[in-house]
């Protein structure tokens, strides 16, 4: 199974600030055929199911807003947010699909300071 | 509107068994690989199982530590996939999710889109006597 570390496991921010969550796979995410690293991000709000917001490591979601960005290759990412608004409040996973079993980071907990 | 309900969660007595299941609209299940996922309260996510589209042959895989207790199997006419929980466990509890894999493909010079894209409410499973 590979391994998903996020850091760090909570993240207080300031209104209009920036935040940036890492994440690191035990092994390459990359597939060289195609130049894709596998892993997507989403965002889960308390009592809400998970909402995808970032695949192919920084293709955005249809919908999410571009103050949301992604970063990195093969096992080390970046999950940027560039300018904290209140509704961005989550727990923030990112997850690799290069191959079975899937698996997530633990979450990284974002709240405003 | 592409929309996923799970339902079927219940209190149950360890050593039961459950179905859930995962009511699909907007979509057929059989055109997508179709995931189960669970959260423990307060915890992570974690990987269940899925089956296949069609087009990969409807086979399913589960999580190893899972595997023999959990099943999953479709009704693509009535849009419905099922999680069957067998011999449950105080561990079990949590709350169950489906969800849909929009990925099919990734080729060099043609990469559509790939990731979860729709989850359901999830239904809470709990495993007490």
């Amino acid at each position: 199974d590979i391994m998903m570390t996020q850091s760090p496991d909570s993240l207080a921010v300031s209104l209009g600030g920036r935040a940036a969550i890492n994440c690191k796979s035990g092994q390459s995410v990359f597939f060289d055929s195609n130049n894709k690293s596998y892993l997507a991000w989403y965002q889960q709000k308390p009592r809400e199911p998970p909402k995808l917001i970032m695949y192919w490591a920084s293709t955005r979601e249809s919908g999410v807003p571009e103050r949301f960005s992604g970063s990195g290759s093969a096992t080390d990412f970046t999950l940027t947010i560039s300018s904290l608004q209140a509704e961005d409040v989550a727990i923030y996973y990112c997850q690799q699909y290069y191959s079975h079993p899937i698996t997530f980071g633990q979450g990284t907990r974002l709240e405003i300071k | 509107d592409v929309r996923l309900v799970e339902a079927g969660g219940a209190l149950v007595p360890p050593g039961r068994s459950l179905r859930l299941s995962c009511s699909a609209s907007g979509f057929s299940l059989g055109d997508y690989n179709m995931h189960w996922f669970r959260q423990a309260p307060g915890k992570g996510l974690e990987w269940v199982g899925l089956i296949r589209s069609d087009g990969y042959g409807g086979t399913t895989e589960y999580a190893a530590s899972l595997r023999g207790r959990f099943t999953i199997s479709r009704e693509d006419s009535n849009r419905i996939a099922y999680l069957h929980l067998n011999n449950l466990k105080a561990e079990d509890t949590a709350v169950y999710y489906c969800a849909r894999d929009s990925f099919f493909y990734c080729g060099k010079d043609d990469c559509p889109r790939a990731g979860l894209d729709c989850w359901g409410q999830g239904t809470l499973v709990t495993v007490s006597s």
